[in-house]
């Protein structure tokens, strides 16, 4: 099956720093990656989806200029976390479709966002 | 609007069957998933309906009656590793670019 990888899997940050998180596909091309974030007990949120060449579309209640993200090529998108708080702590997952892979979204395995 | 539906939590006995329910309002219906999710980990998918019936895979089957706006997820032969939440998912072509809606999960636990 497709793998999809996230780097750093955790991270501790000092608030009001920022946080770039990778999410990479690493042996299919992704037409379409998105960003979802996870609050313990809770279902995952769309934050945003991203195709490759284009600009992020950002879910009703996402600061796009907080939550920066970037889709340079078929095979890496990143989110940055712009001057981080605690609030902002949360477990980030990637996810990416394929043209090969309309039927399923493979996963990431998540980051987990400590802010201090 | 979207709305997706399932159980909190579940408790089921190992060796046993469970099914764990999934109904679904949303404005447009392109597939339903079923994920497994361990405490702390990303997602893993599970299985896909489009059309209605029964689609098995292993110890694994999912239901689905789009008329109804529901599906199941039935795990036969329970063992302790099966223990995990379980998020179903509404692929909704107006949503966009395979966009997918999760509803809150089921936590299942599997006990001796």
């Amino acid at each position: 099956g497709a793998v999809v990888s996230q780097h750093p899997s955790w991270v501790i940050c000092k608030s009001g720093t920022s946080v770039k998180i990778e999410c990479r596909s690493l042996d299919f091309q992704a037409t379409t990656m998105f960003w979802y974030r996870q609050f313990p007990k809770q279902s995952l949120m769309l934050m945003a989806t991203s195709n490759e060449g284009s600009k992020a579309t950002y879910e009703q209640g996402v600061e796009k200029d907080k939550f920066l993200i970037n889709h340079a090529s078929l095979t890496l998108s990143t989110l940055t976390v712009t001057s981080a708080h605690p609030e902002d702590s949360s477990f980030y997952i990637c996810s990416a479709n394929g043209a090969d892979h309309y039927n399923e979204q493979f996963f990431g395995p998540g980051t987990r966002l400590t802010v201090l | 609007g979207q709305n997706i539906d399932q159980p909190t939590e579940m408790t089921a006995t190992e060796g046993a069957i469970v099914q764990i329910n999934c109904t679904y309002q949303t404005s447009g219906f392109n597939g339903l998933f079923w994920y497994q999710q361990h405490a702390g980990e990303a997602p893993t998918f599970l299985s896909y309906n489009v059309l209605d019936g029964l689609e098995e895979k292993g110890r694994f089957s999912s239901f689905l009656s789009r008329s109804k706006g529901y599906s199941y997820l039935l795990l036969k032969e329970l063992q302790m590793k099966d223990s995990a939440s379980y998020l179903c998912a509404v692929r909704d072509p107006g949503a966009g670019s395979y966009q997918l809606t999760f509803g809150k999960g089921t936590k299942l636990s599997v006990i001796p």
